[in-house]
């Protein structure tokens, strides 16, 4: 069956350094990645999609890459602020799928430490 | 302005009641979608709603019932509510592209006793 792992344990990072999520996939093809942040009792919102034929992407501080070899992504966000502390949640569309197919794994729970 | 707003954020109730969530989006999309997320924190999708269509009903019982009036509204109605649907529930829309990225809501969340 599909499958979609985060790290579920929380993570710590000093204020300053990069972190460095991790999103793995079995038994997935996806046609492409997203990845989102949830504030505690806050809906997600939407920060970034990678397609299956990009490597790389960037928006500001925040930089995610997609290896359909490895079947992983991984998010980073650089120069973190404590203002970053939240959960990220990365999500896999199928091919053809459109948001109908999205499938979410469980979020990463980030800690930027001042 | 809020671009998908639901009502109400909270909501506790006994079994074997009836309750409805309402939803709202003012951002002109075609889709629009009721997501559960668990004290496990997975968010899983349960309809989603195509120009007033039912398209998506991932095994949800059915005393869980979508009813849009029209494609900016999208209600969640539930009948004999049970402990095991204790949840946050978050109503989403998303815009006609084949990308898919979702635009939530604030979440309700629903304690039945």
């Amino acid at each position: 069956s599909q499958k979609i792992e985060q790290n579920s344990e929380a993570l710590n990072i000093q204020e300053g350094k990069t972190a460095t999520l991790t999103c793995n996939y079995t038994n997935y093809s996806p046609a492409y990645l997203q990845w989102y942040r949830q504030d505690p009792g806050r809906g997600p919102v939407f920060l970034l999609l990678i397609r299956e034929n990009e490597k790389e992407k960037r928006k500001e501080r925040l930089k995610v890459t997609f290896d359909t070899t490895l079947k992983q992504s991984l998010f980073h966000i650089t120069a973190s602020q404590p203002a970053d502390s939240a959960t990220y949640l990365c999500a896999l569309a199928p091919k053809g799928g459109g948001a109908d197919g999205l499938t979410f794994g469980k979020g990463t729970h980030l800690i930027i430490q001042p | 302005d809020t671009a998908v707003s639901q009502t109400p954020k909270y909501l506790v109730t006994q079994m074997g009641n009836d309750k409805s969530i309402k939803c709202e989006q003012n951002l002109g999309h075609d889709t629009m979608y009721w997501y559960k997320q668990d004290s496990k924190k997975f968010l899983k999708i349960m309809f989603s709603y195509n120009n007033k269509e039912l398209i998506i009903n991932e095994t949800v019982p059915n005393r869980f019932s979508p009813k849009s009036p029209d494609k900016a509204h999208l209600n969640l109605h539930i009948n004999s509510l049970e402990l095991g649907d204790s949840a946050v529930y978050f109503c989403a829309s998303s815009p006609p592209t084949n990308t898919g990225e979702l635009f939530f809501g604030e979440g309700s969340r629903l304690t039945v006793l």
